[in-house]
């Protein structure tokens, strides 16, 4: 059973708008939550990250918002540029189990067009 | 060099081989990680080395077999690998904290079992 969803296998945005990619999570142990990029035929790179204490964390132009009750997390593009087309994957970690071991969704493939 | 590197990129093997994979971090970190990703699969955790202990096994098959020299250094050692195990493996390293962690990722072996 998958702990950590990307519901959305895809999604395309026009250039200047805004990209919200989306994250629902199960393990409500989880307290420190990640979102890495990643470019095809390279490894994953951080983005950006929100720790449980929080509801949002912003960097540039990418926003993190988390909302506990829910076991929802969003991360925001804005605005939206033809270089942040790549697979955006969410991941989750918790302190009180396997520290720093992160489980990762399937990921969402961003579009973004000129 | 920085960051996180593996070698080789790409691997081609027989059900009857044993290679390699290797990983070298030059972060500093105290932690490190192999990951599978297969198609259409999240990355799925394999192995975590803290202080070059292995902390966690996720009950992959014993034809995987990690070995962490130092802190610097991971291998993945294969062995009478099956065509299903074909996939993207990913290193990554950490600085473990009490509070949280990120992973940076190497650029990830490709790996076909013929």
């Amino acid at each position: 059973d998958q702990q950590v969803k990307q519901n959305s296998p895809s999604l395309s945005v026009q250039e200047g708008r805004i990209s919200i990619l989306n994250c629902d999570y199960t393990n409500s142990m989880f307290d420190y939550f990640l979102w890495y990029k990643k470019y095809p035929a390279e490894g994953p790179t951080f983005l950006i990250s929100i720790s449980s204490i929080k509801d949002k964390n912003e960097d540039g132009r990418f926003t993190v918002f988390l909302n506990k009750s829910a076991k929802h997390l969003s991360l925001h593009i804005v605005p939206s540029q033809p270089g942040d087309s790549a697979v955006y994957f969410c991941a989750a970690s918790g302190y009180g189990g396997s520290q720093g071991n992160l489980i990762f969704g399937k990921g969402t493939k961003l579009s973004v067009k000129p | 060099e920085t960051g996180v590197t593996q070698t080789p990129r790409h691997l081609v093997m027989g059900m009857t081989n044993k290679k390699s994979l290797k990983c070298e971090q030059h972060l500093g970190h105290n932690a490190m990680y192999w990951y599978k990703q297969s198609a259409k699969k999240p990355l799925e955790l394999m192995f975590v080395y803290s202080l070059e202990e292995r902390v966690e096994n996720n009950s992959v098959p014993s034809r995987f077999s990690p070995e962490c020299p130092n802190s610097s250094h991971l291998f993945l050692h294969l062995h009478t690998l099956q065509p299903e195990d074909s996939a993207l493996y990913l290193c990554a390293s950490s600085q473990q904290t009490r509070a949280n962690t990120e992973a940076f990722f190497g650029q990830g072996t490709r790996l076909t079992v013929v």
